[in-house]
Parts: structure tokens; C-alpha cells; sequence
């Protein structure tokens, strides 16, 4: 079975554009997770959809936005982006229907604001 | 909401003995304790997980042990080796729904 797939792995964008990450679960799982990685703010919850409607959304601003397609597939937008938006975006799958056990992480996208 | 409080931040051992990394949580709710490993340039990874109605659960070098009273879960790794070194997170569920909270992460170096 295929991990969970994120492209692209590496993105540098300037302050005031926007950026979409794709993400791809494990075949059959429903759930899908996002987090933020920084060196100072650790993992940070962005959001988590299950069969496409968000269940729950992490302290972060409306510049932050996501959706979960029919086939699972989940996108992140990342809208009029900032210096501190620079960070690891890790998006994770999981079989359980919970959002929080068994999470399977793709190897995220490395996004750079300059 | 929801802490978790994890320690050390670094741990130095040598190869072939053990390492203890520590979590402490505040939601007395909470009933899912798992612990990630996090390679260079990868994703963080499930390495083991417990329920709260388990006090230690094994499986090969790793254990988790739980303390519900105490509210701290500790990680065991036996007979270290090379391919250990990692960041290690710990992590629970969070206040609200669908979500873990994670502690700062543990990095682990093993010295041959």
C-alpha cells in the first residue's frame, strides 16, 4: 500500500502570495489531519476533515484554509502568506475515524516565505 | 486547553543502554497516549501507543507506561542502537475534538 503523499515537497513563495498543498492519503482512509512544524511552535493542529466536511480547526487565522475531496484527497491554502508562515506542513491519515489514533504522516512540504 | 509537557529536550546515551523520555498531561479526559519517532527530512512516524486502561504495554526494545494518577506517560527504549537516534514526540488529545497536542520532542542520540 502507498503512504500518504504530499507534493510538493519543497515550495519558496515571497510575502503576500498565496499556496496550495496537496495532500494524498493511504488508500481507504477517510480522515485527514493537517499540522504545522517549526522549530519554536513544535507540531501545531490546522484543521481535520473526515468524508469531506471539517470536524475541527486549530487556533490559526482564516488565512488558513482546507478542503477534503470526494476521493479523500485533501488540499491546504495558505492565502496573502507572512515570514511566520515559513514552517513543515505535515498532513496525516488515519483509518480509525477519530483523527487522532493510528495517524500515518506524509514526509510534508517545506515551505519557505521570503 | 490541553498541555503536554515533555522532557528532556535532548538525551545523550550510550549504545546498548536505555533511554527514558517523559510526558506529563493536564486534561484528566484524556485516554490515548501515543508516542511518534521523527527521522531527518521524513514525517513523524507511530512508534507505540496506549490506552488509559493500560498501565504498560511492550513491544520488543520499546515500552510505554502510563501513571493516570500522576498524569505522565515515559517512553522506555532497551539496548539502544545507532538507527534509534531520532526526535522523539509524545502526545495526547486535545480539549477539543479530532486533534492531539503535542509535546516539544525529545532528540535522542545514541553514542557508539
Amino acid at each position: 500500500k502507498a503512504g500518504v503523499t504530499q507534493t510538493p515537497r519543497y515550495l519558496i513563495k515571497t510575502r503576500g502570495q498565496q499556496v496550495t498543498l496537496s495532500c494524498s492519503p493511504i488508500s481507504g482512509h477517510r480522515s485527514v489531519s493537517w499540522y504545522q512544524q517549526t522549530p519554536g511552535q513544535g507540531l501545531q493542529f490546522l484543521f481535520e476533515y473526515f468524508s469531506e466536511t471539517q470536524r475541527n480547526k486549530g487556533n490559526f487565522p482564516g488565512r488558513f484554509s482546507g478542503r477534503q475531496f470526494s476521493n479523500s484527497r485533501s488540499e491546504m491554502n495558505v492565502s496573502t502568506l507572512e515570514l511566520g508562515d515559513s514552517a513543515l506542513y505535515l498532513c496525516a491519515s488515519s483509518s480509525t475515524g477519530t483523527g487522532v489514533e493510528k495517524l500515518f504522516f506524509g514526509s510534508g512540504t517545506q515551505l519557505s516565505v521570503l | 486547553g490541553e498541555n503536554v509537557e515533555q522532557h528532556p529536550s535532548t538525551l545523550s546515551v550510550q549504545e546498548g543502554d536505555s533511554a527514558v523520555i517523559k510526558c506529563t498531561y493536564s486534561d484528566s479526559a484524556s485516554n490515548y497516549f501515543p508516542w511518534y519517532k521523527q527521522e531527518l527530512g521524513k514525517g513523524p512516524q507511530l512508534i507505540i501507543d496506549i490506552r488509559s486502561n493500560v498501565g504498560e504495554k511492550k513491544d520488543q526494545r520499546i515500552a510505554v507506561t502510563l501513571n493516570k494518577t500522576a498524569k505522565h506517560f515515559s517512553l522506555h527504549i532497551t539496548e539502544t542502537q545507532p538507527e534509534d537516534s531520532a526526535v522523539y514526540f509524545c502526545a495526547a488529545p486535545g480539549g477539543s475534538n479530532y486533534q492531539l497536542i503535542w509535546g516539544a520532542g525529545t532528540k535522542l542520540i545514541i553514542k557508539p
